[in-house]
């Protein structure tokens, strides 16, 4: 498979659950990155993996914990979440000198 | 403090018409600005960008035009077709670090082509 992929599309989970979005790229890129799109907000920043090591956290609540085991993989492991933390979570990456290559996102819903 | 903005949340244009849709920033150490396109249920996807060293790159139905000095850049789409309708997101990369990128999306517009 291609491009970027993230599982699972949709989650719904309560606000003492621990779930994890998977993000995959098959494109060599050295860099990964999560976003997070809310309704009429733009893309926020959460945080970027370049070449496996974490080098920037936007300043993002500890109840979002990235892990990067290997170049192709992303994960996010969330817990204890908010309401307000339900939005479209969206993985993306890139190779040096070129823009980004998104995955279609995981539909959060935190109740 | 919003570095990209779009101030039109949406935007409507007969099919046909010439669509531009617009795009302002603060930040004038932005090298490359990006313009992405968005469907319903996927992700963004590229579609045109624009180095900070040029004012106008043309592919296509889409041109994108930079003006620097006025920190503001437009994206139009003509003959603008129903496929066209979106969210079209505009994005200003910064200094990343390590190799990796750092860019600054704004909020998105939503663009409705009429039949």
């Amino acid at each position: 498979e291609t491009g970027v992929t993230q599982t699972p599309r949709h989650l719904v989970m309560g606000m003492t659950n621990k779930k994890s979005l998977k993000c995959e790229q098959h494109l060599g890129h050295n860099a990964m990155y999560w976003y997070k799109q809310s309704a009429k907000k733009p893309l926020e920043l959460m945080f970027v993996y370049s070449l496996e090591e974490r080098v920037e956290n936007n300043s993002v609540p500890s109840r979002f914990s990235p892990e990067c085991p290997n170049s192709s993989h992303l994960f996010l492991h969330l817990h204890t979440l908010q309401p307000e933390d339900s939005a479209l979570y969206l993985c993306a990456s890139s190779q040096v000198g070129y823009g980004y290559t998104f995955g279609s996102g995981t539909r959060l819903t935190v109740v | 403090d919003q570095q990209v903005k779009q101030n039109s949340p949406s935007l409507s244009v007969q099919e046909g018409r010439i669509s531009i849709l617009n795009c302002d920033y603060t930040n004038s150490m932005f090298d490359y600005f990006l313009w992405y396109k968005k469907y319903p249920a996927e992700g963004p996807t590229f579609l045109i960008s624009i180095s900070s060293i040029k004012d106008k790159n043309e592919d296509g139905r889409f041109t994108v035009f930079l003006n620097k000095s006025a920190k503001h850049l437009s994206l139009h789409i003509v003959p603008s077709q129903p496929g066209d309708s979106a969210v079209y997101f505009c994005a200003a990369r910064g200094r990343g670090f390590q190799g990796a990128q750092k860019l600054v999306f704004g909020q998105g517009t939503r663009l409705t082509i009429n039949p």
